[in-house]
């Protein structure tokens, strides 16, 4: 079963924050999160591991909560380069990735 | 090499024609996956092998659908008798261990699939 995304689309300006939010109905092993611009190959930016470990990026922070199976992606002092769409993917197999349908994320000038 | 590389990055096909979609992984990556993804959609799974071993293919939507990795490295998407529907961008990703679980995927830019 697809991870549910929200907000779907968000527009910020340059320096204002974000969150992104994905929740599965089913318990997982791990929630990796990327960005994808148009045209480009998905690039990774984090992974969250049951028991709170974290693999990632410096500049952005993450969260997940394994009771109730939702994560979360910071995005503080966004810059223009963050724009893009953003997937989480969950892994409840142990073996591949379920992506949600994505927050698209403007940042403007 | 040093990303996961993909061929054709864009294919047209007429309907009803074959295709083979062509991925190159990280070197020495273990797993490897195949995604469709639909304009506006996420990535949806495909397949997933494990060195040359096939052990997931519940995502390939019908038996037109084909993958295959004969000697643990490279591998092909193949395409028979493609429909519109088809139309999509292939993404092929691959990874260092044989589990998802904390270990990082990496992608490809993918295969443009228009099929007209």
């Amino acid at each position: 079963q697809q991870p549910v995304q929200s907000p779907q689309a968000v527009i910020l300006r340059e320096g204002e924050d974000a969150v992104i939010n994905c929740s599965s109905s089913k318990a997982l092993y791990s929630v990796h999160w990327y960005r994808q611009k148009h045209g480009e190959a998905p690039v990774f930016l984090m992974i969250l591991l049951k028991g709170g470990e974290q693999k990632g990026h410096e500049k952005i922070s993450a969260s997940f909560n394994e009771k109730k199976q939702q994560s979360s992606l910071y995005l503080t002092a966004s810059q223009l380069s963050y724009s893009g769409t953003y997937f989480c993917g969950t892994d409840r197999s142990g073996s591949r990735l379920t992506f949600g349908e994505g927050t698209q994320l403007t940042v403007n000038p | 090499g040093a990303g996961v590389s993909q061929s054709p990055r864009y294919k047209v096909a007429k309907r009803g024609q074959d295709v083979a979609l062509r991925c190159d992984p990280i070197s020495g990556h273990v797993s490897l996956f195949w995604y469709q993804q639909a304009l506006g959609q996420g990535p949806e799974f495909l397949t997933y092998f494990q060195n040359e071993a096939q052990l997931d293919k519940s995502g390939l939507p019908s038996d037109r659908f084909f993958a295959e990795r004969p000697e643990g490295s490279v591998s092909t998407l193949k395409i028979q008798r493609t429909q519109q529907e088809d139309s999509a961008v292939y993404l092929c990703a691959s990874s260092s261990a044989g589990t998802a679980s904390g270990n990082t995927i990496y992608f490809g830019e993918g295969s443009w699939l228009t099929v007209v």
